[in-house]
């Protein structure tokens, strides 16, 4: 059974970076049938993707982060990580990892969420 | 980007019912869609794919048609698990994007 697990610290300064790290579990970050995917929720709003990454190292991000995003791959530790540079309160959301199947766009395994807060 | 406009935002049902709820997006994107299921405090779970196809392990209550702009999700008797906010996806272009989100409320 494939698990994602993020991590990282639960609050961040205004115009600091953001990083999140998600461990994934029961499946490989190497497979060239998945991508990696952030997503995001601020609190008692709606979804918003933050990016993609494949094995390959080709990435994609959403336009609305105005290229404060990086995604990457750690091979060795099975990881998957984000950061998010100059945040600001808006960037205040519960982010998620997910699994993404190539063939077909979707999310097929989430991790379970990680609130982070912009806050001095 | 695609824009993705779900209705109602909200409603209300009684166990049993027959929920239906629809997603239309900004151009049309054949079939790429996809539904999601989420619970207070957990992750969006996948419900359904390629606008008709279930996982497995979906239960066969959940059905999705549509194509082109028009799309739809009905929900066959309600059960009390089913209470939630559901989503829609578009997988045709980046950005992906989700509509805004349908809360099932418990009439």
């Amino acid at each position: 059974q494939v698990q994602l697990r993020e991590s990282g610290p639960g609050v961040v300064k205004p115009s600091q970076t953001l990083s999140l790290t998600c461990t994934v579990s029961g499946g490989s970050v190497s497979s060239g049938d998945h991508f990696w995917s952030w997503i995001r929720q601020p609190p008692g709003k709606g979804l918003e993707w933050i990016g993609d990454i494949y094995y390959s190292g080709t990435t994609d991000y959403n336009p609305s982060l105005k290229s404060r995003g990086t995604l990457s791959l750690d091979t060795s530790r099975n990881q998957v990580s984000l950061k998010v540079t100059s945040v600001t309160a808006a960037d205040t959301a519960i982010y998620f990892c997910a699994r993404g199947i190539s063939s077909w766009p979707l999310f097929d395994y989430w991790g379970q969420g990680i609130l982070v807060t912009v806050s001095s | 980007d695609i824009q993705m406009t779900q209705s109602p935002s909200s409603l209300s049902a009684s166990v049993g019912d027959r929920v239906t709820i629809t997603c239309r997006a900004s151009q049309t994107m054949t079939i790429y869609l996809n539904w999601y299921q989420q619970k207070p405090g957990k992750a969006p779970k996948l419900l359904i794919y390629s606008a008709t196809s279930l996982p497995s392990g979906v239960p066969s209550r959940f059905s999705g048609s549509g194509s082109g702009t028009d799309f739809t999700l009905t929900i066959s008797g309600l059960q009390p698990e089913d209470f939630a906010t559901y989503y829609c996806q578009q997988s045709y272009s980046t950005p992906w994007t989700f509509g805004q989100g349908t809360k099932v409320e418990i009439k």
